[in-house]
């Protein structure tokens, strides 16, 4: 098993531009996630996914979307980049129904810079 | 905002010593988690202790969990070099969310 998957690694962009970070994961988990850390900040929840067809905002959502667009993917999209969006993005998964706590998988990251 | 928060910031410490690394916060919780990071790489989850329970261990780690004071800790006992990483809790408040902490950076020197 792969466990959580992100694409790309690396990813650099002019303010302005969009992208979408894309995120999967093969371990059948009902809840996705996807937070962002920056230096000295630990990590701050952006977006979450409680179950495949909701999506709800989490501590940071400003200047992002979300799509749960399967039970397996879930992406975050950035319409209009900007500096302050500089960050190393994580996604995550878990199964808090079935595992009785919310013990959360994270994926290797996303290093984005907005120049 | 963040639930948590490590002290101390960083640690440097002697292969073979222990680490300790202590977390607070603010709400009641459902349980309490500690992850590791390597450097460059995403987070995973090393141990749970529950509300109700005050003292659990793993291997080489040691957690409690004091409620009454809204604190818990993170004993690394024989440190060795493969545990140089940040080390985060997470508190579970049992709404599909969980809340990090700033973290700890803990560099074992050889």
């Amino acid at each position: 098993n792969a466990g959580v998957t992100q694409t790309p690694k690396f990813q650099v962009l002019k303010t302005g531009q969009s992208m979408t970070l894309q995120c999967a994961q093969d371990m059948n988990h009902n809840s996705m996630y996807w937070y962002r850390q920056d230096p000295g900040m630990g990590l701050r929840l952006i977006y979450y996914s409680a179950s495949e067809g909701t999506t709800d905002k989490g501590e940071v959502p400003n200047g992002y979307n979300v799509s749960r667009l399967n039970k397996r993917e879930f992406s975050l999209r950035l319409e209009s980049a900007a500096p302050s969006q500089t960050s190393v993005y994580f996604c995550a998964s878990s199964d808090p129904g079935r595992a009785a706590y919310n013990e959360q998988f994270f994926g290797p990251g996303t290093r984005l810079t907005v120049l | 905002s963040q639930q948590g928060e490590e002290d101390p910031q960083a640690l440097s410490i002697q292969e073979g010593e222990n680490a300790t690394m202590n977390c607070s916060y603010k709400t009641s919780i459902n349980n309490l988690q500690w992850y590791r990071q390597n450097s460059g790489r995403g987070l995973v989850h090393l141990i749970l202790i529950r509300s109700n329970e005050r003292e659990k261990h793993s291997g080489r780690l040691r957690v409690t969990l004091d409620t009454s004071k809204k604190s818990s800790s993170l004993l690394i006992t024989a440190s060795r070099a493969a545990d140089t990483a940040s080390y985060f809790c997470a508190t579970d408040g049992n709404d599909y969310k969980l809340s990090f902490g700033a973290g700890t950076t803990v560099t074992v020197r050889a």
